[in-house]
């Protein structure tokens, strides 16, 4: 099993350019996760997805949107990227069989906005 | 929503010494708080977990402690090494809505040799 993975690893992207980041995982999982990490900050919820054709915003949701595009997969999307939206972002899906909690965790994509 | 403080965002400590890190919630209803590794550049990794009806766990060198009376919980690591060098975050999860984790904002875990 791969488990979670993302696209691109890194992106530069000039102010106003819009971009996708990809993910998917290969566990099953029915719940999947975006969050931006930030310096001093945490990991701060963008958007979730409870289930294949749903979507909810988290803590952070401005500036961005995403599509759960099937089981595997689930996208975020800048449609126009501003400076403060420089940070990694991490994909992540949870183990969601009987008690299990687990959220599980992408390598990141690191992203430049300038 | 749910609101999660970490202390201390840096510890460093001598190798072989323990070092404690410390996190409130503000949510009664949260009932799952897992604890996160992140090396420098890699992903955030479970390294353990405790639900609200478990008051401590273990798992070899590293425990964690629940208070939810207080609404705090720690991790311990004891005997540390160099590789326990890492960020360390907390999470609090509230039944429902997703399911969503609320994360600390993380302590720089140093273990100088």
């Amino acid at each position: 099993n791969a488990g979670v993975t993302q696209t691109p690893k890194f992106q530069v992207l000039k102010t106003g350019q819009s971009m996708t980041l990809q993910c998917a995982q290969d566990m099953n999982h029915n719940s999947m996760y975006w969050y931006r990490q930030d310096p001093g900050m945490g990991l701060r919820l963008i958007y979730y997805s409870a289930s294949e054709g749903t979507t909810d915003k988290g803590e952070v949701p401005n500036g961005y949107n995403v599509s759960r595009l099937n089981k595997r997969e689930f996208s975020l999307r800048l449609e126009s990227a501003a400076p403060s939206q420089t940070s990694v972002y991490f994909c992540a899906s949870r183990e969601d069989r009987g008690l299990a909690d687990t959220q599980y965790f992408g390598p990141g994509t690191r992203l430049t906005v300038l | 929503g749910e609101n999660v403080e970490q202390h201390p965002s840096t510890l460093s400590v001598q190798e072989g010494d323990s070092a404690v890190i410390k996190c409130t919630y503000s949510d009664s209803a949260s009932n799952y708080f897992p604890w996160y590794k992140q090396e420098l550049g890699k992903r955030p990794q479970l390294i353990i977990d405790i639900r609200s009806n478990v008051g401590e766990k273990k798992d070899q060198r590293i425990a964690v402690t629940l208070n939810k009376t207080a609404k705090h919980f720690s991790l311990h690591i004891t005997e540390t090494q160099p590789e326990d060098s890492a960020v360390y975050f907390c999470a609090a999860k509230v039944t429902g809505g997703g399911n969503k984790l609320t994360f600390g904002t993380g302590t720089q875990l140093k273990v100088e040799l």
